[in-house]
Parts: C-alpha cells; sequence; structure tokens
C-alpha cells in the first residue's frame, strides 16, 4: 500500500502570494487532515476534509483554505502569505474520522519559506 | 480544552543508555494518547498509542510508554538506546469534538557514542 505523499517537497514564495500544496492520501483512507509546524514546535491542527467536506478547523485564519477531491486527495491553499507563514506543512490521513482508533498516517510534508 | 506538555526540550544521552522523555496532559474523561518520532527531514512516524486497558503500552523500536493517570503522565521510555534512535519525539492527545491531535512542542533526543 502506497503511504501519503506530499508535493511539492520544499517552496520559496514572497509576502502576499499564494500557494497550493498537494497531498495524496494513503490507498484506502478517506479523511485528510493539515497541519502546521513551524520551527521549533508541535504540529498545529488547520483542518480535516471528511467526503469531501471541511470537519473541524483549528485557529487558522480563513486565508487557510481546502480542498478535498473524490479519490481523497487533498490541497491546502494559503493566500495573502504572512512571513509568519513560514513552515513544515504536514497532511495526514486516516480511514474515518481521527479517534483513537483511527490513526494518523503522515506525509513527509512541504516546506514552505515565505520572504 | 486539552494539552500537552513535553517538560524537557533537549535529551542528550550515550548511546546504550536508558533514555525517558516526559510528557503530561490535561485531564479529561477520556484521553486518547500517542507517541509520534520525527527523523530530520521526515514526517511524522506513530511509535504507540494508549486507548483503554493495560495503562503499559510497548511500540516499535523496543520504545515502552506508560499511562498514570492520577499523576496524568505518559512517559516514553527505552532501556537501551542507539545511535539511530536520534530525532525528534512528540507526544500528543486527541483532543475537542473535533478529534484532532494536539501536540506538544517536542523533545530532541541526541544519543551520542
Amino acid at each position: 500500500e502506497t503511504g501519503v505523499t506530499q508535493s511539492p517537497t520544499h517552496l520559496i514564495k514572497t509576502r502576499g502570494q499564494q500557494v497550493t500544496l498537494r497531498c495524496s492520501s494513503q490507498s484506502g483512507h478517506n479523511t485528510v487532515s493539515w497541519y502546521q509546524q513551524a520551527l521549533g514546535q508541535g504540529p498545529q491542527f488547520i483542518f480535516q476534509y471528511y467526503r469531501e467536506e471541511e470537519n473541524g478547523r483549528g485557529n487558522f485564519p480563513p486565508r487557510f483554505s481546502g480542498l478535498q477531491f473524490p479519490n481523497y486527495s487533498s490541497e491546502l491553499n494559503v493566500n495573502a502569505l504572512e512571513l509568519d507563514d513560514s513552515a513544515l506543512y504536514l497532511c495526514a490521513s486516516s480511514l474515518g474520522l481521527v479517534s483513537g482508533a483511527n490513526v494518523l498516517t503522515f506525509g513527509a510534508g512541504s516546506r514552505l519559506t515565505v520572504l | 480544552a486539552q494539552s500537552v506538555t513535553q517538560l524537557d526540550s533537549q535529551v542528550p544521552v550515550f548511546e546504550e543508555a536508558p533514555v525517558e522523555l516526559r510528557c503530561n496532559y490535561s485531564s479529561s474523561v477520556s484521553v486518547y494518547l500517542f507517541w509520534y518520532v520525527q527523523y530530520p527531514n521526515q514526517g511524522l512516524q506513530l511509535l504507540l498509542k494508549y486507548l483503554s486497558g493495560s495503562t503499559l503500552v510497548k511500540g516499535i523500536n523496543g520504545f515502552e510508554a506508560e499511562f498514570n493517570k492520577s499523576q496524568t503522565s505518559f512517559h516514553l521510555r527505552k532501556p537501551s538506546v542507539h545511535i539511530s534512535d536520534t530525532a525528534e519525539y512528540f507526544c500528543a492527545v486527541v483532543g475537542g469534538s473535533q478529534g484532532n491531535l494536539i501536540f506538544g512542542k517536542g523533545t530532541k533526543l541526541s544519543v551520542k557514542p
């Protein structure tokens, strides 16, 4: 079975630009979550998608948005980039909504640098 | 709201020595706890999880953790570490009605020869 794959692995943007990050979930998984990991911090929950709809959101502004497609892959879009958006963005998939039994499988992440 | 505190940001240890990485969580009615490991330039890999039952949980790579409800702790241990265990370790709890994971800030384990 294939794991979670993310693209691109690294990218550099300037303030005010927009970025799209992509994620392919693990085979058989129907739920995708996105996390932001700033340097020296633990991952923070951005949002979760289940059956193509947003199902839960963390404390992130509306310029962070996402999509989930019928094949359960997902995109994270960030508009009007700010310097503080520089971070590792982690995608994780699971079978069903996250609970103790439905464990997250993480991708290797997309490292975004905003200059 | 749930929260997780990892008490040590860095833990240096010599190869073959025992190690304990500490994690405390805020109390709740039911708790699902996890330890993840992150090797350099990689994503997170699940080491072990506590859902219910036995308070001693065994994971991959020889790691184990003990759930202590009275002390609201879930410390990670390994009796003998290897150079390859050098990584950052994150404790996490399933939080809130959204069921997302809440992570601690991480502990960097550095194993020296």
